[in-house]
């Protein structure tokens, strides 16, 4: 099945630094990809929505220039939490979908990268 | 505006009895459901899913079941395993649509 990777699994900072994850899907072209957040005993919640080469559509309450997300390529998108707080806190996980696939319906989820803002 | 709903948070069941996990949706243009299956710390793998042509998915203990005039879909693996105790995710989306997942149930299998 579809594979897609999530870097770093794990990662702590400072409060006011900037912490870059990457998302890549690496047996399929990810035409879309999503960036999902939990919260502790709560559902995913889509942060955005990106297709390679164009801006990412932001969920309503979702700062765009706090998390910014690149999709460069077809099989690479990064969000880049900026300025990090505690509140920023959360397990960040991403989905990749093709949609010129035979099921364009599919995500396929990362691992999930745990963000830790000290 | 939470479009797919899980009212149960958490479920237990005995090993060998079936799980019956429940979701409920309120878009019409919802026309494909999964369920992903979420170990903690760890991303959502796919389960299973139904098309909204269909009213049943069987695969091996997992069955979903779609009742579209109730906006209503369940899972049921039988006979349940201490190995399936997760959370549960239902989600929905309508082609190439953002998908849209409920709150999820915690299903807890006890030996």
């Amino acid at each position: 099945g579809a594979v897609v990777s999530q870097h770093p699994s794990r990662v702590i900072c400072k409060s006011g630094t900037s912490v870059k994850i990457e998302c890549r899907s690496l047996d399929f072209q990810a035409t879309t990809m999503f960036w999902y957040r939990q919260f502790p005993k709560q559902s995913l919640m889509l942060m955005a929505t990106s297709n390679e080469g164009s801006k990412a559509t932001y969920e309503q309450g979702v700062e765009k220039d706090k998390f910014l997300i690149n999709h460069a390529s077809l099989t690479l998108s990064t969000l880049t939490v900026t300025s990090a707080h505690p509140e920023d806190s959360s397990f960040y996980i991403c989905s990749a979908r093709d949609d010129w696939g035979a099921s364009s319906y599919e995500q396929y989820f990362g691992p999930g990268t745990r963000l830790t803002v000290t | 505006d939470q479009q797919v709903k899980q009212n149960s948070p958490s479920l237990s069941v005995q090993e060998g009895r079936i799980s019956i996990l429940n979701c409920d949706y309120t878009n019409s243009m919802f026309d494909y459901f999964l369920w992903y299956k979420k170990y903690p710390a760890e991303g959502p793998t796919f389960l299973i899913s139904i098309s909204s042509i269909k009213d049943k998915n069987e695969d091996g203990r997992f069955t979903v079941f779609l009742n579209k005039s109730a906006k209503h879909l369940s899972l049921h693996i039988v006979p349940s395993q201490p190995g399936d105790s997760a959370v549960y995710f239902c989600a929905a989306s309508a082609l190439n649509n953002d998908m849209r997942f409920g709150a999820g149930t915690r299903l807890t299998v006890k030996p």
